[in-house]
């Protein structure tokens, strides 16, 4: 099956840059997506990688290596309402139809 | 906007009875996906169907069973609910093709009493 790791736990200040990682481990990949989900919300896209490197939206930017099997999501001048949890998500190309398997999330904490 | 509709938001229901969480969407998806959320933890797959009377369990069935007669509707049934169900259920589709996002629905959150 695919595996994904993030930390559990960021805590940054307001105004700051923030980076959140997501290593996996997959026997096939496709893309990497990143997904924010407010408490009591459901989630929300943010961004799509299927190529190395930088994809910026705004103030949140998404990275890929596909060697390394890695990618982060940053967020550019952290404001209070970025507070929220976030999730890398990938296929399961093990699984038929390629079901959206997520991380276990980070919760991200923007304090003043 | 994205046009996914869960219903109900909120039920408490006893020990044993059987229930099933409505979710349709109108954008003509062909993939469409519960998962199992508890608060402030992961997302657990617990079924998953790619089109009209094609559905797969995911890692985390729960003793439930779903449906996919129309591409519009996918309801999920817990034919006896316990405790242990008690979370939140969310819905969510996307188009066939891969890596394109899924579009999720507000969610039921359920309580087993």
């Amino acid at each position: 099956g695919q595996s994904l790791e993030q930390p559990s736990e960021v805590t940054a200040v307001e105004g700051a840059i923030v980076q959140i990682n997501c290593t996996y481990q997959t026997s096939g990949f496709y893309g990497l997506s990143w997904y924010q989900q407010h408490d009591g919300g459901a989630p929300t896209f943010l961004s799509y990688n299927a190529l190395d490197g930088l994809e910026e939206t705004g103030r949140f930017s998404s990275f890929l290596s596909r060697s390394d099997s890695y990618g982060y999501l940053l967020l550019q001048e952290l404001q209070m309402k970025d507070s929220a949890s976030y999730f890398c998500a990938v296929p399961d190309l093990n699984s038929g139809n390629t079901p959206l398997v997520f991380g276990k999330g980070t919760r991200l904490s923007v304090i003043a | 906007e994205a046009d996914i509709y869960q219903t109900p938001r909120y039920l408490v229901i006893g020990t044993g009875k059987k229930i099933t969480l409505e979710c349709s969407q109108t954008m003509g998806h062909d993939k469409m996906y519960w998962y199992q959320q508890d608060p402030g933890m992961e997302l657990h797959l617990i079924h998953y169907s790619y089109g009209v009377n094609s559905t797969e369990k995911g890692d985390l069935s729960s003793e439930s069973t779903v449906s996919r007669i129309r591409t519009e509707h996918f309801p999920l049934t817990l034919e006896s609910a316990r405790p242990s169900h008690t979370s939140q259920y969310l819905c969510a589709s996307s188009e066939s093709t891969l890596g394109t996002e899924a579009f999720f629905g507000q969610g039921t959150r359920l309580t087993v009493v």
